[in-house]
């Protein structure tokens, strides 16, 4: 599959944890973006990389951080979890620095702090 | 800064129906316009891109700069339609603002 690759599909894990979350690109892409999709705020732009460096940022809280590595592939880090984190995390990727031919988006990985 | 705003958080119509998702946009500079569809369970895709002024699976949109708004339209709603759907822009350094999502529901 040469589209992107997010895993765990599904986490639970209690409050005060810390937890990641793995992102491979699409096979050629340079950038990678994170989102957050909660239910009542819809898709929340985190972060974005461009071929290992941060790009641009967004609503990403200080208890969350991200890197992508020399492969391209990413992680989101996320500690400290609160319930209000429990969310779907979206990573996306593109070919250049901008949106340009659009994203190619993964499945996603639910999160659900108990 | 950047907005997209979709004022229907759910729209349903009948098949065979016309169908027009709203989405308006505000941005200082010349924005890149998207339409994205989540289906039921799965991930988001692409729907299509103002810049390549394509119909996929029947819809359209057409940027109005005037109006600042990238309508999503489709003259017949078939039933397999019903999805999610985000307008996205991608402005300033490549950064996607999307929508809240519009539910379409197409009823047989």
């Amino acid at each position: 599959d040469s589209g992107v690759t997010q895993t765990p599909k599904h986490l639970i894990t209690a409050t005060g944890q810390r937890v990641t979350l793995r992102c491979s690109p699409r096979s050629g892409d340079l950038s990678v973006y994170w989102y957050q999709q909660s239910l009542d705020q819809g898709l929340q732009f985190l972060i974005q990389y461009y071929n290992g460096e941060e790009r641009a940022k967004g609503n990403i809280l200080e208890r969350f951080s991200a890197q992508q590595f020399p492969d391209l592939h990413s992680e989101l880090n996320l500690s400290s979890l609160e319930l209000g984190d429990s969310a779907l995390y979206f990573c996306a990727s593109s070919a250049f620095r901008g949106a340009g031919d659009g994203y190619t988006f993964g499945s996603g990985t639910r999160l659900t702090v108990v | 800064a950047q907005r997209v705003t979709q004022p229907e958080k759910l729209l349903s119509v009948f098949k065979g129906a016309p169908v027009e998702l709203k989405c308006n946009y505000s941005y200082s500079g010349s924005p890149e316009l998207f339409w994205y569809v989540q289906y039921s369970r799965q991930r988001l895709q692409l729907l299509l891109r103002h810049i390549s002024r394509e119909s996929i699976k029947g819809f359209t949109a057409d940027l109005n700069k005037g109006e600042t708004s990238f309508h999503l339209k489709k003259p017949f709603a078939q039933e397999e339609d019903s999805a999610m759907y985000y307008c996205a822009l991608s402005g300033w350094a490549g950064k996607s603002t999307f929508g809240d999502g519009t539910t379409l529901t197409v009823k047989p």
